[in-house]
């Protein structure tokens, strides 16, 4: 089933405004991660937050996890038209770490120029 | 090296076709992955290779076989398949062997995208 499942599924700003993208979980987690996707390539690793932590930060990227609420949100500050992807949470069920990493659905994000 | 490689890039055959896709990292990961992803969609998990022993199969049909002949690489082999296989692969890798807590960020190579005919 889901693990992640993420809102909104599609958001346009202007560059230089802030995107935040939230993410819902169903099950304990050993770890959070957020990914990043240009169209039709790989995923690339953007931040790891791990279940004792709350909040994590790595340039302009802000991760927020709540356990109580099984949710995160990744906050983009300032962004730039290169930021334009799809981003997914991702999670490994905390129960043991059996290697599987579980998407959540994305968010489109389009940054206009 | 710090980048998960993917060959082909792009990859057309027909249903009768036998092919194989490749990945190779020279990490030093121990864990390998391959998913699969439809347009709009998340990557789904396939396999998992741990110390080069399959530790996860998502129940894969058997027209996909993986095979892992040592730590860097990972190949995934094809036979028979049907036009809705067509997508986009992507292989993974993560430095701890998937029971290591603490090591499962994971690297991806950008793909082989799949049309099956």
């Amino acid at each position: 089933s889901q693990q992640g499942e993420e809102d909104p599924q599609a958001l346009s700003i202007q560059e230089g405004e802030n995107a935040t993208m939230n993410c819902s979980y169903k099950t304990s987690i050993n770890n959070l991660q957020w990914y990043r996707q240009n169209s039709g390539r790989g995923l690339v690793h953007l931040i790891l937050i791990r279940s004792n932590e709350r909040e994590k930060h790595s340039g302009r990227l802000r991760v927020t996890l709540d356990t109580s609420k099984k949710s995160s949100s990744l906050l983009i500050t300032a962004s730039r038209a290169a930021d334009t992807a799809s981003y997914f949470c991702a999670a490994i069920n905390g129960s043991g770490n059996t290697g599987k990493l579980i998407f959540g659905q994305g968010t489109t994000l389009q940054v206009k120029p | 090296d710090t980048e998960v490689t993917q060959t082909p890039k792009h990859l057309v055959m027909g249903m009768t076709n036998k092919k194989s896709l490749k990945c190779e990292q020279h990490m030093g990961h121990r864990a390998m992955y391959w998913y699969k992803q439809k347009a709009k969609k998340p990557p789904e998990l396939m396999f998992v290779y741990s110390y080069e022993k399959l530790s996860i199969n998502e129940s894969v049909p058997s027209r996909f076989s993986p095979e892992c002949p040592n730590s860097s690489l990972l190949n995934l082999h094809l036979h028979a398949l049907q036009p809705e296989d067509s997508a986009l692969y992507l292989c993974a890798s993560s430095r701890g062997g998937i029971v290591q807590r603490g090591y499962n960020e994971q690297f991806f190579g950008p793909g082989t995208r799949l049309t099956v005919l």
